[in-house]
């Protein structure tokens, strides 16, 4: 079965520092993996993904992730974060078969300081 | 292209009323996945739906849950006689492929259980 654990339940950082979000997953063969992006209140934004090829993955609004086999993770990360980007923030993975739902992790609340 | 649409965005129900919760997938997509949050927590998988065929229903609750994607018209998540215990947000996704690719989350529905 698959499954997906986030470590950090909670993370400040100031306006203008980088940011890197933990991402472990669990899973028998290559995965889909996701990064999504929750505000209060709202529905779910894609950020980025990652099928197969070039392990580092650019995404929107900045951010990119890093799909490590070895580690079995999935690291979000951004180079200068901005006051927006306080949210919630939901890795996946999803099952490379034809029945391919997604698991999600807990989530990482983010709380950026001026 | 219309996103996925879920109605209502919010409802508000008594203990022991029926909840119908409708999504609307994106045109041309015809795999629909439901999933829970409740305070606090990841998205939970429900249900995973082809039209007019429950594919895997694995994470919905064995009573008083059922959910259907007809022919025609919206997937229906259905909850009959709600407890407390149901109010979270419920969120539909649909894809084109049920291949674990991406899957477009809707705005979601805000269940309240007074």
């Amino acid at each position: 079965a698959q499954s997906v654990t986030q470590p950090d339940i909670h993370i400040t950082v100031s306006e203008g520092a980088s940011l890197e979000l933990r991402c472990n997953y669990s899973y028998g063969a290559t995965p889909y993996l996701f990064w999504y992006v929750q505000s209060p209140g709202q529905g779910l934004q894609l950020l980025l993904k990652y099928f197969s090829g070039d392990t580092l993955v650019q995404g929107i609004k900045g951010f990119e992730a890093e799909f490590k086999r070895s580690q079995s993770s999935f690291n979000l990360r951004k180079p200068s974060v901005h006051w927006s980007d306080a949210a919630e923030y939901f890795c996946a993975v999803g099952a490379n078969t034809n029945a391919g739902k997604s698991t999600f992790g807990d989530g990482t609340t983010l709380t950026v300081k001026p | 292209n219309a996103g996925v649409m879920q109605n209502p965005r919010h409802l508000v129900r008594r203990r022991g009323q029926e909840a119908r919760l409708r999504c609307s997938p994106m045109k041309g997509h015809s795999h629909v996945y439901w999933y829970r949050q409740l305070p606090e927590e990841g998205l939970k998988f429900m249900v995973y739906l082809q039209k007019e065929n429950i594919i895997d229903e694995s994470g919905m609750p064995k009573e008083r849950f059922s959910a259907e994607f007809p022919k025609e018209g919206p997937s229906i998540l259905r909850i009959q006689q709600v407890v407390r215990g149901d109010s979270a947000a419920y969120f539909c996704a649909s894809s084109p492929k049920g291949d674990g690719g991406t899957q477009y989350f809707g705005p979601g529905t805000r269940l309240l259980v007074l």
